[in-house]
């Protein structure tokens, strides 16, 4: 089991609004570590989409905006696309296993 | 532009030692301003932090890999290198290299190289 917890798979329709959460607990984000999401495309290796939160790199499209709060985070995207259709992760440390970076177990993001 | 490339054999039989080599180009580990990491995806399923290094040589690892575990760097090739010992068929997975940011984030990655473990 992922120490941070994701939604298996979400949807939306072209043009509509998603989002993704991630739940942590008191020793990762509740303590305030900063949270971090990847976008996987099929057969590629992860992307920086948002670091620090709600911070984007620059290239990702204001589309993709995160936020934290709590022990919990989430991942919006606007104005879906078909090109959004893939694997999202987020990310963060943990301070009660050694000091190790944790994933989200991923979410599906599928386009209908 | 920071790249990375791992590379090493797609096969490995079970009980031997797994090893990895990523090359990066475009940018120093010696520069001190990163840390290096190892993060693998079995087939299917989702990311898993290996554990890194930092040029100095200084290292940090997964808990759960610890005991099989050794990440080294050479700095003149401008290579980290990862070493896990008594495989099973639970550490087939892509393998990336990645280089991370403060606070904890990892910008760039390599490609990924799958390895297979397997008699």
């Amino acid at each position: 089991q992922s120490v941070l917890t994701q939604p298996p798979s979400v949807s939306g329709a072209p043009g509509q609004r998603v989002t993704i959460s991630c739940t942590g607990s008191s020793s990762n984000i509740g303590a305030g570590y900063d949270v971090h999401w990847y976008q996987q495309l099929p057969g590629t290796a992860p992307k920086l989409l948002i670091n620090a939160n709600s911070d984007r790199p620059s290239g990702v499209p204001d589309r993709f905006s995160g936020s934290k709060s709590g022990t919990s985070a989430s991942l919006a995207i606007t104005g879906l696309q078909a090109e959004d259709e893939a694997d999202y992760y987020c990310q963060s440390y943990d301070s009660s296993l050694s000091g190790s970076k944790v994933f989200g177990g991923g979410t599906k993001l599928t386009v209908l | 532009q920071v790249q990375l490339q791992e590379s090493g054999p797609g096969l490995v039989k079970p009980s031997q030692t797994l090893s990895l080599t990523c090359t990066v180009s475009g940018g120093s580990i010696n520069s001190g301003d990163h840390y290096w990491s190892w993060i693998r995806q079995p087939p299917g399923k989702g990311l898993e932090w290996i554990g890194y290094i930092y040029y100095s040589g200084s290292t940090h690892y997964n808990p759960s890999l610890k005991s099989r575990l050794t990440i080294s760097v050479d700095t003149s090739k401008n290579q980290l290198s990862m070493k896990l010992s008594s495989v099973t068929a639970a550490d087939t997975a892509v393998y990336y290299c990645a280089r991370e940011s403060e606070p904890h984030y990892f910008d760039y990655w390599g490609q990924g190289t799958l390895v297979t473990v397997s008699s």
